[in-house]
């Protein structure tokens, strides 16, 4: 199946403590992003890699931490310097010229 | 700082009204306006808009780009159950931040039967 894969969906963590989200791609795409959704606040874009080897910090960059060691993958490290990390974690990919983003499924992250 | 801002937050209907969503933007090397629609989990593509107004019709919903005064509307005729979601607008910026998105906060449509 084509498409893009967030794991885990549901994620518990203890305040402390560093938490990864996956996110793997096989739509051969050359960008890929990571934006987390909080109520009222639509969608807001922590890091992005527009190629392999190569990220940009997005709006909220502050806590997290990504690697793109592979074009199909752009894991997204929740470090335990980010202050308020409940939240839902959108995973996208676009090809390299921009416009369209997709979507994976998302991740939704509690810390207790 | 690049900035979009939709209104209302939250709309409720009944089936069988027609909606308008605004859009409002304020930005640096705009691109295009992307429309989405999230019903539970992964946002899916609705529009995409490059050129100041022209309309693009998908059966109930059209949208429309006026990039004088920077902003966009999403119009959702006869709306239905299935039509309730929360609404994302995007503006795309170009240059070196290519491809990249900013959104704005969405609107909940929820439609009654």
């Amino acid at each position: 199946d084509g498409g893009i894969t967030q794991s885990p969906k549901y994620l518990f963590r203890k305040e402390g403590q560093n938490v990864t989200l996956s996110c793997e791609q096989n739509l051969n795409h050359d960008a890929m992003y990571w934006y987390r959704q909080d109520p009222g606040q639509g969608l807001r874009l922590i890091y992005y890699s527009q190629i392999v080897n190569d990220f940009q910090k997005g709006d909220i960059a502050e806590g997290y931490s990504v690697s793109r060691e592979k074009k199909e993958s752009f894991p997204l490290t929740v470090t335990s310097a980010q202050k308020n990390p409940t939240a839902f974690y959108l995973c996208a990919t676009s090809w390299a010229r921009g416009g369209e983003l997709f979507f994976g499924e998302g991740s939704r992250l509690t810390v207790l | 700082e690049d900035k979009v801002v939709q209104s209302p937050l939250s709309l409720v209907v009944h089936e069988g009204d027609t909606v308008t969503l605004n859009c409002s933007y304020e930005v640096t090397n705009f691109r295009s306006l992307l429309w989405y629609k999230q019903e539970k989990k992964a946002p899916t593509f609705l529009f995409m808009l490059t050129s100041s107004g022209i309309e693009k019709k998908s059966g109930r919903l059209s949208s429309i780009l006026d990039k004088k005064e920077l902003f966009s509307i999403l119009n959702i005729t006869a709306t239905q159950t299935g039509d309730s979601a929360v609404y994302l607008c995007a503006v795309e910026t170009g240059g070196t931040s290519y491809g990249k998105l900013t959104f704005g906060q969405g609107t909940i449509l929820t439609v009654h039967p």
